[in-house]
């Protein structure tokens, strides 16, 4: 069965901090890594989609980067509007299209 | 439309009742997806439509659970017989095309039962 962990379940950082959200997944086959950010009260929004070891995509001061085994986030010198939840999902050869969500890091910005 | 709508956007019901959940898509979309998103957790996956058809039915919890997309644009979830455990966010998904990366998510329909 497809698992997908992400640590740690809560961040709280200096605005400035930079750090790392992990996305570690066990699968059977990944056809894609998502990342996703949800704040309150609203569905996840789309970041990111990563398919192969090695790969890293940019966004603002978002970065994420993918190994066989695991995916990071990297958020460099964040601001309060970083604030929200990050979820990471796979998507997998057996599994058709449905995306296997993690349970998120809710990341908290202070001023 | 703009995004995806979803409504109710809060449904309180007594156990044992039906209910009804609609979602329409973005404009053109192709596939449509239906999520249940428990408080703290990640979305877990319900059904898919490619079009009309529903491609996929496995994260269905059982069969008082039932969607329908019968024109290729709308959708409805029925939950039959609502027992407290149904209470989550159900979300709906829709991408413009099957396969691919980007899912646009509804603001979602509360539901809570009694």
């Amino acid at each position: 069965e497809d698992q997908v962990t992400q640590s740690p379940e809560a961040l709280r950082l200096q605005e400035g901090e930079s750090s790392s959200l992990n996305c570690s997944y066990t699968v059977s086959g990944l056809r894609g890594l998502f990342w996703y950010r949800q704040d309150p009260g609203k569905g996840p929004e789309f970041l990111f989609t990563l398919y192969s070891a090695g790969e890293e995509k940019e966004k603002e001061r978002l970065k994420a980067t993918l190994t066989k085994k695991e995916s990071f986030l990297h958020i460099t010198a964040p601001k309060p509007e970083d604030s929200a939840t990050y979820l990471c999902a796979v998507r997998t050869n057996f599994g058709n299209e449905k995306l296997t969500f993690g349970t998120g890091t809710r990341l908290t910005i202070i001023p | 439309g703009a995004g995806v709508s979803q409504s109710p956007r809060y449904k309180v019901t007594k156990r044992g009742q039906d209910v009804a959940l609609r979602c329409d898509p973005i404009s053109g979309h192709v596939s449509l997806y239906w999520y249940r998103q428990a408080l703290g957790q990640g979305p877990e996956f319900l059904t898919y439509f490619n079009y009309e058809a529903q491609q996929d039915k496995s994260g269905l919890p059982n069969d008082r659970f039932s969607a329908e997309r019968p024109e290729g644009s709308i959708s409805t979830l029925t939950i039959q017989r609502t027992e407290q455990r149904d209470s989550a966010m159900y979300r709906c998904a829709s991408s413009s095309s099957s396969g691919a990366n980007v899912l646009t998510f509804g603001a979602g329909s509360r539901l809570t039962v009694l």
